[in-house]
C-alpha cells in the first residue's frame, strides 16, 4: 500500500498569511494526488485534483504542486473560513489512500 | 444539483449486519463510480471501497480491512448505491460517506452527509 505523510499535523496561522502544507508519497503517484479541506460535522470538499487542477467554485487562492513523490497545497492569504483540516488523498493504485491530515488553526 | 443522500446507519451489534444505501440525484448515475469513506470519530478519512460504472465493467475494489465483508452494489435503475457490511467489528464505528468519483480527474468531487454506524453490544 502507498502510505501518505503530511506535515505539519498541526499549523497555526493568522488570517492573511501565506501557509502551505506538505504531502510525501511512500512511492511514486505521478499526479494522482487530490486535496480536500473539512470542516467540524461536515463532509470533505474537493480542492484540487491531478496535484494542481483547481477544482471549479474553489477560491484561486487555493493552489496545489508537485508530481512523483512530494506535494504540496498552499493557501496565499488565509481567510477566516480556511480555518480547518486539510487531507492529501492519492489514488495512483488501489488502495486509495489518504494522509493523516493537518489541522489549520487560528493563532 | 448534485445531490448524495446516504442512508441506513445506525447501532448494531459486532457480529451482525447491516446495509447502507446512497441515493443520488441531479445526474445521470449510471455513468459514474462510486465510491465509500468513512471516518471513525475524531479519526482521518479511510478509503472504504469503490464500484465502477457498467461501462467500466461494474467491478469493484475494497480495502483490505473490510475485503470479504463488505460489499458494494448499485442499481443504476434507482439511482442507488449500497454498502453491505457484515461480520462488523467494533473498529467498524464511523461516519460512512458515499462519493461520485469523477473518471475525468479520478477524484471524490460530490460528498453525502455521511450516516454514524455504531457497532457496540
Amino acid at each position: 500500500d502507498i502510505q501518505m505523510t503530511q506535515s505539519p499535523s498541526t499549523l497555526s496561522a493568522s488570517v492573511g498569511d501565506r501557509v502551505t502544507i506538505t504531502c510525501r508519497a511512500s512511492q511514486s503517484i505521478s499526479s494522482w494526488l487530490a486535496w480536500y479541506q473539512q470542516k467540524p460535522g461536515k463532509a470533505p470538499k474537493l480542492l484540487i485534483y491531478k496535484a494542481s487542477s483547481l477544482e471549479s467554485g474553489v477560491p484561486s487562492r487555493f493552489s496545489g504542486s508537485g508530481s512523483g513523490t512530494e506535494f504540496t497545497l498552499t493557501i496565499s492569504s488565509l481567510q477566516p473560513d480556511d480555518f480547518a483540516t486539510y487531507y492529501c488523498q492519492q489514488y495512483n493504485s488501489y488502495p486509495i489512500t489518504f494522509g493523516q491530515g493537518t489541522r489549520l488553526e487560528i493563532k | 444539483e448534485v445531490q448524495l443522500v446516504e442512508s441506513g446507519g445506525g447501532l448494531v451489534q459486532p457480529g451482525r449486519s447491516l446495509r447502507l444505501s446512497c441515493t443520488a440525484s441531479g445526474f445521470t448515475f449510471g455513468d459514474y463510480a462510486m465510491s465509500w469513506v468513512r471516518q471513525a470519530p475524531g479519526k482521518g478519512l479511510e478509503w472504504v471501497g469503490f464500484i465502477r460504472s457498467k461501462a467500466y465493467g461494474g467491478t469493484t475494489e475494497y480495502a483490505a480491512s473490510v475485503k470479504g465483508r463488505f460489499t458494494i452494489s448499485r442499481d443504476d435503475s434507482k439511482s442507488i448505491a449500497y454498502l453491505q457490511m457484515n461480520s462488523l467489528k467494533t473498529e467498524d464505528t464511523a461516519v460512512y460517506y458515499c462519493t461520485r468519483q469523477n473518471y475525468g480527474s479520478g477524484s471524490s468531487d460530490y460528498w453525502g452527509q455521511g450516516t454514524l454506524v455504531t457497532v457496540s453490544s
